[in-house]
């Protein structure tokens, strides 16, 4: 089935840090989100993408849908505490369709 | 609007019981999903709806598992006879068909079978 592979699996940084995280595919998704899922929460939406090539900010997050359609990243400038948590990648084939998403990445920060 | 509502929060049940949970999507989003979360894991795809039509379920929904949204608003997900495997996070979701809003998560169903 549809695979999401997400690296690092996990990151513990000094705050200020910048942080980077990425996911690829082995199959093109038409839609790439990225979410932050706080202990026992559902995911929160962080960034949503959708067109190849597109870059998106939201505050200190920016993210980008490879222009293979295949891959996307995230960063975070200038970490801080409450930063802390898994975020999630996640892609549909078309939007309203389901969701593929990846393992996660565990991110702690240092003070 | 307050999001997505899942009720109940948490869930302990003995091995061969039944549980219900609900699922109350944001009021003008037509298509809701379910979805199972184990620990270190991300979200697995159960199945969705369209309005009231349950338009594809994945393999890991097996026969103990069933789903309604039988007015087009709020769903249910049916577990028969719980086994211990079945213990996981349980995440509603929902999303317009069309648009640039993402899809919004509830804060999920903890199942513990014991």
């Amino acid at each position: 089935g549809q695979q999401l592979n997400q690296s690092p699996q996990s990151m513990f940084i000094q705050e200020g840090e910048d942080v980077s995280m990425n996911c690829t595919s082995s199959s093109i998704f038409n839609t790439w989100l990225w979410y932050k899922q706080d202990p026992g929460e559902g995911p929160v939406l962080l960034i949503a993408l959708y067109k190849a090539g597109e870059l998106t900010s939201n505050g200190r997050l920016t993210a980008q849908f490879g222009i293979t359609r295949k891959d996307s990243f995230l960063n975070i400038s200038a970490s801080i505490p409450s930063d802390v948590g898994i975020y999630f990648c996640a892609g549909a084939m078309e939007y309203g369709n389901k969701l593929v998403f990846g393992a996660g990445t565990i991110l702690r920060v240092k003070s | 609007d307050t999001g997505v509502s899942q009720d109940p929060r948490h869930k302990i049940t003995k091995r061969g019981q039944n549980v219900t949970f609900r699922c109350d999507p944001i009021s003008e989003h037509n298509r809701l999903y379910w979805y199972r979360q184990t620990l270190g894991q991300g979200p697995e795809f159960l199945t969705y709806f369209q309005n009231e039509a349950q338009l594809e379920k994945s393999r890991l929904l097996s026969d103990r598992f069933s789903a309604e949204r039988p007015k087009g608003s709020f769903s249910t997900l049916e577990i028969q006879r719980t086994e211990q495997g079945d213990s996981a996070m349980y995440l509603c979701a929902s999303s317009l068909l069309i648009g640039s809003y993402g899809y919004t998560f509830g804060s999920g169903t903890r199942l513990t079978v014991v």
